[in-house]
């Protein structure tokens, strides 16, 4: 069974740093591309950022880009975001979520999702 | 500000047809890029329930059903049930924001 479990939530001042994990297991993790996906309290989902499936590949959203680092450890089948400069406006849950090829569709769709680490910024 | 837009709300009634649009640009819809939506139940993660705009995962009913055209995209629902009611959401891809977008969620309130 695909699973994927969410670490690293918490409250965090303003400005201050953050960093997720997302374990992963019952599937090969080194094959398949990750991503991050956000959600703001009573919001829609806002795409974070996503990382190939040997990590030599990153894209961000441009609403993190500069300030969020995303990477995967293929021997520890974990993936991570590396969170700094938090503002409130990163308050959400943050959710990690598998891309599947299967179906050869473009964008890849996200088949299985972790179920969510809870990132507070307040002072 | 959603790249894909939704309608906030629907509703029907059990056993009824409901539709769900997604409209884009020419930039991501419009581009040819294939069209995935997801079910959202409260406090819960999101589901895979159609991928490449018209197919259905395994598991997923076939009351549910995709459809695309030009730079929009749809989500329908027949036979309506208590169960369905849920947060809806389509997602695509943006060549303008070299990124995944999605759209902003549509609540569907069986009556």
């Amino acid at each position: 069974e695909v699973q994927l479990v969410e670490s690293g939530g918490g409250l965090i001042l303003p400005g201050g740093s953050l960093r997720l994990s997302c374990a992963a297991s019952g599937f090969t993790f080194s094959n398949y591309w990750m991503h991050w996906v956000r959600q703001a309290p009573g919001q829609g989902l806002e795409w974070v950022s996503h990382v190939n499936s040997d990590g030599s590949k990153t894209t961000y959203a441009d609403s993190v880009k500069g300030r969020f680092t995303i990477s995967r450890d293929n021997g520890k089948k974990t993936l991570y975001l590396q969170m700094n400069s938090l503002s409130v406006a990163d308050t959400a849950v943050y959710y990690c979520a598998r891309a599947t090829w299967v179906g050869g569709y473009n964008p890849y769709p996200f088949d299985s999702w972790g179920q969510g680490a809870l990132v507070t910024v307040s002072s | 500000q959603s790249e894909l837009t939704q309608p906030p709300s629907v509703s029907g009634a059990p056993g009824q047809r409901v539709t769900i649009s997604c409209t884009g640009s020419r930039s991501n819809i419009g581009a040819d890029y294939d069209v995935h939506w997801y079910q959202q139940f409260p406090g819960t993660a999101p589901k895979l329930l159609i991928s490449g705009t018209t197919n259905r995962p395994s598991g997923v009913p076939d009351r549910f059903s995709g459809s695309k055209s030009g730079t929009s995209a749809s989500l329908a629902i027949t036979g309506l049930q208590a169960e369905d009611e849920a947060e809806y959401f389509c997602q695509s891809y943006d060549s303008s924001l070299s990124g995944v977008v999605f759209g902003g969620g549509t609540k569907l309130t069986v009556l």
